[in-house]
């Protein structure tokens, strides 16, 4: 099992531009989840999903779209990139109480 | 609203000594208590959950406690090794929303020889 793997590991975004960030785990997991880690901060909920087609906000949605197609992608999309997106973004999926995390996506928007 | 504190001081011990990281909450009732490891540059990696209605879970050399009461759970690690050495994070999951988590910005640990 590779278990949650994200795509891409690092990125430099200009202020305006799009990208999408890409989770995928392996392990037939019904919830995903998108984080944001910023320094001196804890980890804060973006949007999660409980199954294949649902999505919801979390803490901090402002700015960001999510899609759950399949079951095993969970997509973080940023539609116009700011300054103030710029940080350390981390995927996980949860099984019986236990969160899986990847090993995140280093995203610096200038 | 929901917030979690945790030692943002580094905490500096000695190999074989037993490691004691806190974390604190407040206007909270969780459904349950995570504590992670978080090496740099990686995710977080899972340790141990802890559930309203239990008092201490163990695990090889770690211990934790959870006193709703006190609104406070610690974390110890037993004969502590430089190999502990890391940012450990603790999470609060609550039950009205599919049990999401909040998470305290994490304590970091340094275990010297």
């Amino acid at each position: 099992n590779a278990g949650v793997t994200q795509t891409p590991k690092f990125r430099v975004l200009k202020t305006g531009q799009s990208m999408t960030l890409l989770c995928a785990q392996d392990m037939n997991h019904e919830y995903m989840y998108w984080y944001r880690q910023d320094p001196g901060m804890g980890l804060r909920l973006i949007h999660y999903s409980v199954g294949e087609g649902t999505t919801a906000k979390g803490e901090v949605p402002d700015g960001y779209n999510v899609s759950r197609l399949k079951k095993q992608n969970f997509l973080l999309g940023l539609e116009s990139a700011a300054p103030s997106q710029t940080s350390v973004y981390f995927c996980a999926s949860r099984i019986a109480g236990e969160d899986f995390f990847g090993p995140g996506t280093r995203l610096t928007v200038l | 609203s929901q917030k979690i504190e945790q030692n943002s001081e580094a905490l500096n011990i000695q190999e074989g000594k037993t490691a004691t990281l806190t974390c604190n909450y407040t206007n909270y009732s969780p459904a349950y208590l995570q504590w992670y490891r978080q090496d740099p540059g990686r995710g977080p990696v899972f340790l141990l959950l802890i559930r309203e209605n239990e008092k201490e879970k163990r695990k090889e050399r770690l211990k934790v406690t959870f006193d709703t009461t006190l609104k406070q759970s610690l974390f110890h690690i037993t004969a502590s090794q430089p190999a502990d050495s890391a940012t450990y994070l603790c999470a609060l999951a609550f039950s009205g929303g599919y049990n999401k988590l909040i998470f305290g910005a994490g304590t970091r640990l340094a275990v010297h020889p």
